[in-house]
């Protein structure tokens, strides 16, 4: 069973920086694109970075482009985003997320607050 | 980017009755190799992550009850709950995994009326 469990969120000043991973369980890891979604209060889901199998290629949503990266180890099968110049509008919850067996997976998320 | 556009963006149907959701996207999402298209139906509850529904356009989750099913052909997609019930009450999204980026419908609100 494919099990993805995201950590790492929490309170933050704006233009703090946080780290999230996405440990993860079940499925050939090092073999899938893996991503990063997120959802503000109230709102629809919005895709934010994705990283492809080796690590060695990246894509970002434009809001978040400059500001974070995407990585991953693929010998601990975990996903990370390291979140840097955080704004309010990043105020979301963050899920990881993977397409293994020609169908999605998600994890519970994880909860990125940005405030003073 | 592929769009979708998802419709309505809300509806409220009587308990028992049929609800129907649409999906459109933007450009084909239709896997060649396997013949199969990289379309996803999710459930929302406040205070929940997404649940998923359906994926491959038609193919139910484990778990997930039958009055749910989705289908569709080229780029237009339908997920409908066959006999609406007090449980479905959720936020549903359409997702295609064709290409990166993903992207999602936005959303249609389901109550009971």
């Amino acid at each position: 069973e494919v099990q993805l469990v995201e950590s790492g969120g929490g309170l933050v000043q704006p233009g703090g920086s946080l780290r999230l991973s996405c440990a993860t369980s079940g499925f050939s890891f090092s073999s899938y694109w893996m991503h990063w979604v997120r959802q503000a209060p109230g709102k629809g889901l919005v895709w934010v970075s994705c990283v492809n199998s080796d690590g060695s290629a990246t894509k970002y949503a434009d809001s978040v482009k400059g500001r974070f990266t995407i990585s991953r180890d693929n010998a601990k099968n975990t996903l990370y985003l390291q979140m840097n110049s955080l704004r309010a509008e990043d105020t979301a919850v963050y899920y990881c997320t993977v397409v293994g067996s020609g169908k999605p997976g998600w994890g519970q998320g994880t909860l990125v607050t940005v405030s003073s | 980017d592929i769009v979708m556009t998802q419709s309505p963006d809300s509806l409220a149907v009587s308990l028992g009755e049929r609800a129907t959701i649409n999906c459109k996207s933007s450009q084909t999402i239709l896997t060649t190799s396997n013949n199969k298209k990289s379309l996803a139906w999710y459930q929302q509850k406040p205070g929940q992550p997404p649940k998923l529904l359906m994926y491959s356009a038609s193919t139910r989750e484990s778990g997930v009850p039958d009055r749910f099913s989705g289908s569709g052909s080229g780029t237009d997609f339908t997920l409908t709950i066959s006999s609406l019930q007090t449980e479905d009450v959720a936020v549903y999204y359409c997702q295609q995994y064709y290409s990166a980026p993903l992207t999602f419908g936005g959303g249609t609100k389901v109550e009971i009326k």
